[in-house]
């Protein structure tokens, strides 16, 4: 079965720290696959998408994410973190149209 | 409009009661999709619409649900005899052309809660 999963349920940072979180993929094919943010009482935001060509993708606010085809992961990143960007991040995969989404990890960046 | 707009934002039913919850897409926006999500969960895929022609409805979760986009714009979904298990947030997407890869541009959803 196609399914996206984020290990991590919360992930603390302090700011100004760099920051990751995680996201590994099992579906057929060449795998499109998305970042979305949502803050509370707000849909789904847009962040960033892989689609083909370079592993390294530029997004949305500072974000980028690196795509690793042997390892089937799609990991969000951030050089420095802010404490706006704590949200609930969501990794998602397209398949024939409809995105599969992981469940979610809370970011929480302190002072 | 500038972005998907979901309406109503909250909507409480009792159970048995019918509901229908509203999405206007993005203007041009050929494609419009319906997802669940439940509490702590990701959002998980209901169905979808090409203009008018609905070509995927595998995510409903039983013939209680029903989803329409009569004139290819507005998509209304519809729950009947609601029940508890159907509480969780309705979000709409929309998405420029083919869905085979375009961005999905969401709405703020609605909260439906089934008493």
């Amino acid at each position: 079965a196609q399914s996206v999963a984020q290990p991590e349920d919360q992930v603390n940072v302090a700011e100004g720290n760099p920051l990751t979180v995680k996201c590994t993929y099992s579906v057929s094919g060449n795998p499109y696959l998305f970042w979305y943010v949502q803050y509370p009482n707000r849909g789904l935001q847009f962040l960033l998408k892989y689609i083909t060509g370079d592993n390294l993708v530029k997004g949305s606010y500072g974000f980028e994410a690196e795509f690793n085809k042997s390892q089937t992961s799609f990991h969000l990143k951030k050089p420095s973190a802010l404490v706006s960007d704590s949200a609930l991040y969501f990794c998602a995969a397209l398949q024939g149209g409809k995105l599969i989404f992981g469940q979610g990890t809370e970011l929480s960046v302190k002072p | 409009g500038a972005g998907v707009s979901q309406s109503p934002r909250y909507k409480v039913a009792k159970r048995g009661q019918d509901v229908a919850l509203r999405c206007d897409p993005i203007s041009g926006h050929v494609s419009l999709f319906w997802y669940q999500q439940a509490l702590g969960q990701g959002p998980e895929f209901l169905t979808y619409f090409q203009n008018e022609a609905q070509l995927d409805k595998s995510g409903l979760p039983s013939d209680r649900f029903f989803a329409e986009r009569p004139e290819g714009s507005v998509s209304t979904l519809k729950i009947q005899r609601t029940q508890q298990e159907d509480s969780a947030v309705y979000l709409c997407a929309s998405s420029y052309g083919e869905v085979s890869r375009g961005v999905q541009y969401f709405g703020a959803g609605t909260r439906l809660s089934v008493l």
